[in-house]
């Protein structure tokens, strides 16, 4: 069975510009989520997503990220612009129960 | 809210040595409580988990068990080895608006020849 599928898994830009992040989850699984790993730091939600729709939302910068799965698969995360304190992994999960199973992550580094 | 603290690490341990990272928590309700690991470069593997006070999950010579009355969930392995090194997370899923993943810092964990 295919994992959590993430791209780019890394990207450097400058603070200001804008970024996206492309996540394919584990097939049949109808809820996916966005997480934000600060180095040293426990993954924090940034959102969850089931099927097409959102469940929760509240720890998302609503002013500079914004994230979508309009077909209830695959999902995009955007930031714009991008601030120094952006930087860090980006880890998508999904699940169809209780475990939730991670992709690789993508490492945002933002100069 | 809900929240798990774990052990500082990072920890360093020969190989063979006998590992315990300690974790508890706080939270509303009956959580399920899990512990993840990371390699390098990686991402998250769910290690193992238990939905219910007394519950034991266990993996790959990993045992935890829920314990309610203390709010625990110690990681343990008697034996480890070169390429259990990797940092290891304590996390629980509860109640907080939706069911979501709450983790701790996490614990870098280094074993030596």
């Amino acid at each position: 069975e295919a994992g959590v599928a993430q791209s780019p898994r890394y990207k450097i830009i400058e603070k200001r510009q804008s970024v996206a992040f492309w996540c394919n989850p584990i097939s049949g699984h109808a809820t996916l989520y966005w997480y934000q790993q600060i180095l040293g730091q426990g993954p924090k939600l940034l959102i969850q997503f089931q099927n097409n729709g959102v469940v929760d939302d509240s720890q998302l910068p609503k002013d500079r990220f914004s994230a979508e799965r309009l077909k209830g698969v695959d999902s995009t995360l955007k930031i714009q612009p991008a601030k120094l304190e952006d930087s860090a992994v980006y880890l998508c999960a999904s699940s169809q129960g209780l475990a939730q199973y991670f992709g690789p992550g993508t490492r945002l580094t933002v100069l | 809210g809900n929240s798990v603290t774990q052990m500082e690490g990072p920890v360093t341990l020969s190989e063979e040595a006998f590992l315990t990272i300690n974790c508890t928590y706080t939270a509303t309700g009956y959580p399920s409580l899990f512990w993840y690991v990371q390699y390098p470069g990686e991402g998250l593997q769910l290690l193992l988990k238990a939905t219910k006070a007394d519950d034991k999950g266990s993996n790959k010579g990993f045992e935890a068990t829920y314990r309610k009355e203390t709010t625990s969930f110690h990681l343990e392995k008697g034996s480890v080895q070169v390429s259990d090194s990797a940092v290891y997370f304590c996390a629980l899923s509860g109640w907080a608006g939706s069911y979501q993943l709450t983790f701790g810092k996490g614990t870098k964990l280094s074993v030596i020849p």
